[in-house]
């Protein structure tokens, strides 16, 4: 089984300013690992993946993630958000094996709040 | 975007009541899914289906039945609502194996159970 830690509910931060979003992961297998953005009264849109490969990923909206499996980590960064960046952010696991197939393990997600 | 659609989008009903939400996608995809948020719980497996006929149960089941008759329908009912299903529920797709290897989620209904 898979857990998914969010460390902080909520990070408000200065327009322009960089972010970093924190996430760890606990699994016994390999795994896939998602960020997940839900902007207000609407569904979840995928940000960015790591299936396999290069451990650092970019994404849409300059958004970039770096998977690091000594730490179980893969945080979510961008070096200068906009106010339109003001969303609900979640992490997300399955397992690696089952080809993504099997349903995402989320974490309870951080809200995102951009100040002028 | 995903072709996918729920409806309906908002309801509200009284305890005891039967209620069916349905998942309608048009991308021919293998895997359908039900979720539900809530606040402090991020999103959370109800069960999901690998192919037509094919359900399996997911973290928060109980309550919960799902049948899938056809590729592009995935049915979620509460035989007796209760107020603590009150939340939203999103429907995901995926096509393992595929060059996206991600799960794609509709627009989501608002439950209200009273």
């Amino acid at each position: 089984a898979q857990s998914v830690t969010q460390l902080d509910s909520q990070v408000p931060v200065f327009e322009e300013a960089p972010v970093e979003l924190r996430c760890n992961y606990s699994s016994s297998v390999s795994v896939y690992l998602f960020w997940y953005v839900q902007y207000p009264n609407q569904g979840l849109q995928l940000l960015l993946k790591y299936l396999s490969g290069s451990t650092l990923v970019k994404g849409i909206n300059g958004f970039e993630a770096e998977f690091n499996k000594s730490q179980t980590s893969f945080h979510l960064r961008k070096p200068s958000v906009h106010i339109s960046d003001t969303a609900e952010y979640f992490c997300a696991v399955s397992p690696g094996g089952g080809g993504g197939a099997d349903g995402l393990t989320f974490g309870k997600g951080t809200h995102l709040i951009i100040q002028p | 975007d995903a072709g996918i659609t729920q409806s309906p989008r908002h309801k509200v009903t009284e305890t005891g009541t039967p209620v069916t939400l349905r998942c309608h996608q048009t991308e021919n995809h293998r895997y359908m899914y039900w979720y539900r948020q809530d606040p402090g719980h991020g999103l959370r497996l109800i069960h999901y289906s690998y192919g037509v006929k094919d359900t399996d149960k997911g973290e928060v089941s109980d309550g919960y039945s799902v049948s899938r008759s056809k590729t592009e329908d995935f049915l979620l009912t509460l035989e007796s609502a209760t107020s603590s299903q009150t939340s939203v529920y999103f429907c995901a797709i995926s096509e393992p194996g595929g060059p996206y290897n991600e799960q794609f989620f509709g627009p989501g209904t608002r439950l209200t159970v009273l």
